[in-house]
């Protein structure tokens, strides 16, 4: 069974800092993708970024970037010089190919961060 | 107007109720979802749904039925609803293709009492 971990339950940063989202999956599959959404404080899930397991490439956007290494099953999200509107909980997910290639894309999700970044 | 709407936004009932929670989308996606949310537990899959003759349970679908009335609306019912499923309830749709990015609406939260 797949299974997303996010050990980190509340982060509390200053603006300007540098931090650091883990996340940690497990799957038995060798075609799978990775997901992180936002939720900010108005309770929407807003998508962010997704990741196949083909593609160990990092990405930047902007103040953003995400970390995916195969090797240790963890896929990692910075969020450079934070501001007060990063503030939100953070969910990453996995979904997973099925028997025959097809793909429901069902998501499992981690337990979420809770980022605060105070002015 | 939001692409996928949910309705209630809010609801408070009692034990024992019949409930039913709405979703609509103009995004023209066949599949959709329902999931719950709960603290600290992240978000949970209770039922999904390719096209309007494929309904499956997910992970959590006791307690709860589905109908998906047409390509653009799938419905979430609670029989007799109970305090546990005191929750935010989200509905979400993707596009065809693989692994798609699911899209959200703004949740609708439940208090059962």
């Amino acid at each position: 069974a797949q299974k997303v971990t996010q050990a980190q339950t509340e982060i509390s940063v200053v603006e300007k800092e540098d931090v650091t989202l883990d996340c940690v999956y497990e799957t038995r599959d060798t075609t799978y993708y990775l997901f992180w959404y936002k939720q900010p404080p108005s309770g929407e899930l807003v998508f962010l970024i997704r990741r196949n397991s083909f593609d160990e490439q990092n990405e930047i956007s902007g103040r953003y970037s995400w970390n995916f290494q195969k090797s240790t099953s963890s896929f990692n999200f910075t969020i450079t010089a934070s501001q007060v509107v990063d503030s939100a909980v953070y969910f990453c997910a996995l979904s997973e190919d099925s028997a025959g290639g097809t793909s429901y894309g069902k998501l499992t999700f981690g337990q979420g961060t809770i980022l605060t970044v105070h002015p | 107007d939001a692409d996928v709407t949910q309705t209630p936004r809010n609801r408070i009932t009692k034990t024992g109720k019949r409930i039913m929670l709405e979703c609509s989308q103009t995004k023209g996606h066949d599949r959709m979802y329902w999931y719950r949310q709960d603290p600290g537990l992240g978000l949970r899959l209770i039922y999904y749904s390719f096209d309007v003759k494929d309904i499956n349970k997910g992970e959590i679908s006791d307690g709860y039925s589905v109908s998906r009335q047409a390509q653009a609306k799938f419905s979430l019912s609670l029989e007799s609803a109970i305090p546990n499923q005191t929750a935010l309830y989200f509905c979400a749709t993707a596009d065809r293709g693989y692994n798609q990015p699911q899209h959200f609406g703004d949740g609708t939260r439940l208090s059962i009492l």
